[in-house]
């Protein structure tokens, strides 16, 4: 089984409607992320948690929220999707008990979402 | 200016080719640097850490220049499941484990 799951693996939504994707993993990693990319522009971080508790906005988090339900769960949220959100989202964990290995992320399968 | 800079090819060559990539970074605190693959429509997974002395996995070679700020990936005798994009990754010599994408070198190998 994949340490790191997505759902949904596909989405297409109109614009106004209310997304929610999810992630979850069982690495045991304590930290997590969510990347969007888009073609010619590399992956972007739009949030990233070191523990539950701790919630800190990436270079492009206008748009979205988050939700860090449990160590294994992250959450990403779009309260009113807008075409210019259409993209490949990617879930990845670190690990920061792994000293200077501590860096590596691992991602998950990705949720492709298309708002019209 | 980007803060990771790559070639996005692509990079045509036959099987059994060497091919080097290349890749800048802009942020001299950069701290720990990275080679990811990712194939089409799927998720990058971690190909090498590059380490300051230069470090090699089978055909797979990486070097780093901090000097230069720049960071390169050599492959040697390339095959055809080596065809994906290659990312540049860098992280920030910070706590926050945040990572900084290269858009990517995409290489394709025929047969």
């Amino acid at each position: 089984d994949a340490d790191v799951t997505q759902t949904p693996r596909n989405r297409i939504t109109k614009t106004g409607k209310r997304i929610m994707l999810e992630c979850s993993q069982t690495k045991g990693h304590d930290r997590m992320y969510w990347y969007r990319q888009d073609p010619g522009l590399g992956l972007r971080l739009i949030y990233y948690s070191f523990d539950v508790k701790d919630i800190n906005k990436g270079e492009i988090s206008d748009g979205y929220s988050v939700s860090r339900q449990a160590q294994a769960k992250f959450s990403l949220s779009l309260e009113s999707a807008i075409p210019n959100q259409t993209a490949l989202y990617f879930c990845a964990t670190s690990d920061s008990y792994a000293g200077t290995s501590g860096a590596k992320q691992f991602f998950g399968p990705g949720t492709r979402l298309t708002v019209l | 200016r980007k803060e990771v800079e790559q070639d996005p090819g692509p990079f045509n060559v036959p099987e059994g080719a060497t091919v080097a990539f290349n890749c800048t970074y802009s942020n001299s605190a950069s701290q720990s640097f990275f080679w990811y693959r990712q194939d089409c429509r799927k998720e990058p997974k971690l190909l090498m850490s590059v380490y300051s002395s230069g470090n090699e996995d089978g055909r797979f070679t990486a070097q780093l220049n901090r000097a230069s700020q720049y960071i390169s990936l050599l492959i040697r005798d390339s095959k055809l499941s080596d065809s994906a994009t290659y990312l540049c990754v860098v992280n920030m010599r910070d706590s926050s484990y945040k990572l900084i994408f290269g858009s990517g070198t995409r290489l394709l190998v025929r047969p």
